[in-house]
C-alpha cells in the first residue's frame, strides 16, 4: 500500500462548481498534512496546511478525518485559474524526522 | 530573486555518465530536500538535510546517487553511472523547520535530466 494516495482524476468541472478531493495516508502516527498546488511543468507551491479541526482559506476548504486516515480538500465556486494539479502532502515523523511524503496528485481542469 | 535556484534547468546526458546538480536553498532556511518527480507522479522524496547533516536518505536512493550539503547552505545532488531510468525532473526545496511547526516547503524549478 502507498504511503500516500490520491485519486488521480482528471476531474472536469465546470467553472462555479464545488469539487472536493480525498487522501488516504497509511501511517497512523501522521502528524502533518498539507495541500501543494502544481501547475503543468512548474515547482508544487503550498496551498495550505491541514489542521486537526479542519481549517478554511477562502474558497478552500481542508479537513482531517485522523480516525479514517484521510485528508479532504473542497473548492467552491471553481475559477479557470484553478486548474492545476493538487498534491497531498503527509510528514509521517517517523523517528522525529521530517521527510515530506507527496501523493501522485489529482488534475483539475476547470472549464469554461 | 531570493528564493530557491537549481542550477541547471536541463541537463541531457549519455547513459553511464555521471551528472551533477546544485541547489541553493533561500539563506536563512536550515532545512533542504531532493525530490524526483517523473510524469504523472507526484514528487518522490530522496533525501534531506537538516544544516550540513544528512538526516534521511530513501532507499530508492541507490549507491550510485549521492547528496551533499558541505556547510549547511547549498547542496549538490550527484548521480554516478547515469542509467535511463534516472530521467526525471530533480527538485530542490528548503524551509525554515522549527519543532511543532508546519514548515512550509519552498521548491526550486527544478533541473530537468535527459538520459540518452
Amino acid at each position: 500500500r502507498k504511503e500516500v494516495e490520491q485519486d488521480p482524476g482528471p476531474f472536469n468541472v465546470p467553472e462555479g462548481a464545488t469539487v472536493a478531493f480525498n487522501c488516504t495516508y497509511s501511517n497512523s502516527a501522521s502528524q502533518s498534512f498539507f495541500w501543494y498546488r502544481q501547475d503543468c511543468r512548474k515547482e508544487p507551491k503550498l496551498l495550505m496546511s491541514v489542521y486537526s479541526s479542519g481549517n478554511e482559506d477562502g474558497r478552500f476548504t481542508a479537513q482531517l478525518n485522523r480516525a479514517s486516515q484521510y485528508i479532504s480538500l473542497l473548492i467552491r465556486d471553481s475559477k479557470l485559474s484553478d486548474s492545476a494539479t493538487y498534491l497531498c502532502v503527509v510528514n509521517p515523523l517517523t523517528s522525529g524526522t521530517y521527510k515530506y511524503i507527496f501523493g501522485t496528485g489529482t488534475r483539475l481542469k476547470v472549464l469554461a | 530573486d531570493t528564493g530557491v535556484s537549481q542550477d541547471p534547468r536541463h541537463k541531457i546526458t549519455k547513459r553511464g555518465q555521471n551528472v551533477t546538480f546544485r541547489c541553493d536553498p533561500i539563506s536563512e532556511h536550515n532545512r533542504l530536500y531532493w525530490y524526483r518527480q517523473t510524469l504523472g507522479q507526484g514528487p518522490e522524496f530522496l533525501t534531506y538535510f537538516q544544516n550540513e547533516a544528512q538526516l534521511e536518505k530513501s532507499r530508492l536512493l541507490s549507491d550510485r546517487f549521492s547528496a551533499e550539503r558541505p556547510k549547511g547552505s547549498f547542496s549538490t545532488l550527484e548521480i554516478q553511472r547515469t542509467e535511463q531510468g534516472d530521467s526525471a525532473m530533480y527538485l530542490c526545496a528548503s524551509s525554515l523547520g522549527a519543532a511543532g511547526t508546519n514548515e512550509k516547503l519552498f521548491f526550486g524549478s527544478g533541473t530537468q535530466l535527459s538520459v540518452l
